[in-house]
């Protein structure tokens, strides 16, 4: 069964405080994997798309890698305003040949000042 | 990316009664998605919303609860029917792009069933 897995659920960092969350998978057929940062009542904002193991990506304060079985998504040196829930999602071929998305639970990041 | 914007931005109805939640995009767009985001959990797929032909949905969906329509390339809405208040949640609608496979996401409907 296709899955997607993340870790910590909460994080709680001092501003500076560098760390990484990980986001695993197992899936049949995988076609992408994407980051997405969801604040509170509102929708998930796309961060990375990423293909193939070894692809890296950037954004900021914001670094997302890939191997075969996992992605991290490195947070260097956060601010409050990274606090946010990091939601990960892995794109699969289903039975009937299409594709669709399958997200994790994500990890809910608190940044203190 | 695509604007997207979700009328109404949320609601709380009675047990019993529908609500239909809007999803309009400022370009035409070839695929448009309806997911559910339940209280404290992720997002899970509802249905893809064809534009003129009946939505895909997933299984645990069915037509008669979360009927879809999608009159154009552009909109599309979302009815929850006979709510019940395990339907409280956040339902967001997506639009996909073939070139990057990336889906981008409205603001989402807070919905709140009493």
């Amino acid at each position: 069964e296709d899955q997607v897995t993340q870790s910590p659920e909460a994080l709680r960092l001092q501003e500076g405080e560098s760390s990484s969350l990980n986001c695993s998978y197992t899936v049949s057929g995988l076609r992408g994997l994407f980051w997405y940062r969801q604040d509170p009542g509102k929708g998930p904002e796309f961060l990375f798309t990423l293909y193939s193991a070894g692809e890296e990506k950037e954004k900021e304060r914001l670094k997302a890698t890939l191997t075969k079985k996992e992605s991290f998504l490195h947070i260097t040196a956060p601010k409050p305003e990274d606090s946010a829930t990091y939601l990960c999602a892995v794109q699969a071929i289903t039975t009937s040949g299409t594709y669709k998305y399958i997200f994790g639970t994500g990890t809910r990041l608190k940044v203190l000042a | 990316s695509a604007v997207i914007s979700q009328k109404p931005s949320r609601d709380i109805c009675q047990r019993g009664t529908s609500l239909t939640i809007q999803c309009q995009v400022d370009s035409q767009v070839t695929m448009m998605f309806w997911y559910r985001q339940q209280p404290g959990q992720s997002l899970t797929l509802i249905a893809t919303a064809n534009q003129g032909s009946e939505a895909t949905y997933e299984s645990g969906f069915v037509i008669d609860k979360f009927p879809i329509s999608r009159p154009n390339l552009t909109f599309s809405t979302l009815t929850v029917s006979n709510m019940s208040p395990e339907d409280s949640s956040i339902y967001l609608c997506s639009v996909g792009s073939r070139r990057t496979d990336t889906q981008y996401f409205g603001p989402g409907t807070r919905l709140t069933v009493l």
